[in-house]
């Protein structure tokens, strides 16, 4: 069973930093693209980054370009989202999504609220 | 520019059918989406690809009350039979060429009444 767990979400001050991750298990992790989406309070899905499967490919959503990392560590099945410089339009439900052009699994979620 | 446009709202009876609708800006027709199912306080669930020509392929577990038809730049998720755990935010998306990213449509959020 395709599993994707979420964790790393909190309160941060604007300006701060988190580092989401997901643990990936019940497929082969090393040969999928990996995704995270975003869900501020009462909105839409919002698409944030993306990494091909050997990291060779990454995308960044316009409005976090400069400030968010993906990453990934096939050898420990998981996907990472370093965010900095966080503003309190980051405040959202942040989702990792395995991908083969358009997600098939995706996770829980991990609340990221930013404020003073 | 990409856009994908869904109503805000749908509501069916218990049992009936539904069909929402998520149309393509102009110029992008061709394009194929993926139709996802948030229900409340989840995360989403991918249903289907929709193709152009109206073919689709759905994800594991998906019940054959749930297809998808193609007309133009409209793509169809119909729901048959509606159940109580039917109620629920549904999602167009799709994704660009040349360069790559993820649109998602604003979502439809289905009431069963």
């Amino acid at each position: 069973e395709v599993q994707l767990v979420e964790s790393g979400g909190g309160l941060v001050k604007p300006g701060g930093s988190l580092r989401l991750s997901c643990a990936a298990s019940g497929f082969t992790f090393s040969s999928y693209s990996m995704n995270w989406v975003r869900q501020a309070p009462g909105k839409g899905l919002e698409w944030v980054s993306s990494i091909s499967s050997s990291s060779s490919y990454i995308y960044y959503a316009d409005s976090v370009k400069g400030r968010f990392t993906i990453s990934r560590d096939n050898a420990k099945n998981s996907l990472y989202l370093q965010m900095n410089s966080l503003r309190a339009e980051d405040t959202a439900v942040y989702y990792c999504a395995r991908s083969v052009v358009s997600p098939d699994y995706w996770g829980q979620g991990t609340l990221v609220t930013v404020s003073s | 520019q990409l856009v994908l446009t869904q109503s805000p709202s749908a509501s069916a009876s218990l049992g009936a059918s539904v069909k929402l609708t998520c149309t393509l800006s102009s110029g992008h027709s061709s394009y194929a989406i993926a139709w996802h199912q948030q229900q409340p306080e989840k995360g989403p669930r991918y249903l289907m690809k929709l193709n152009s020509d109206g073919s689709h392929s759905k994800g594991d577990g998906i019940p054959d009350r749930f297809s998808g038809s193609s007309s133009g730049a409209e793509r169809y998720l119909t729901i048959s039979s509606l159940q109580s755990e039917d109620e629920a935010d549904y999602y167009c998306q799709t994704w660009g060429t040349g360069g790559f990213y993820w649109v998602f449509g604003g979502g439809t959020k289905l009431t069963v009444l």
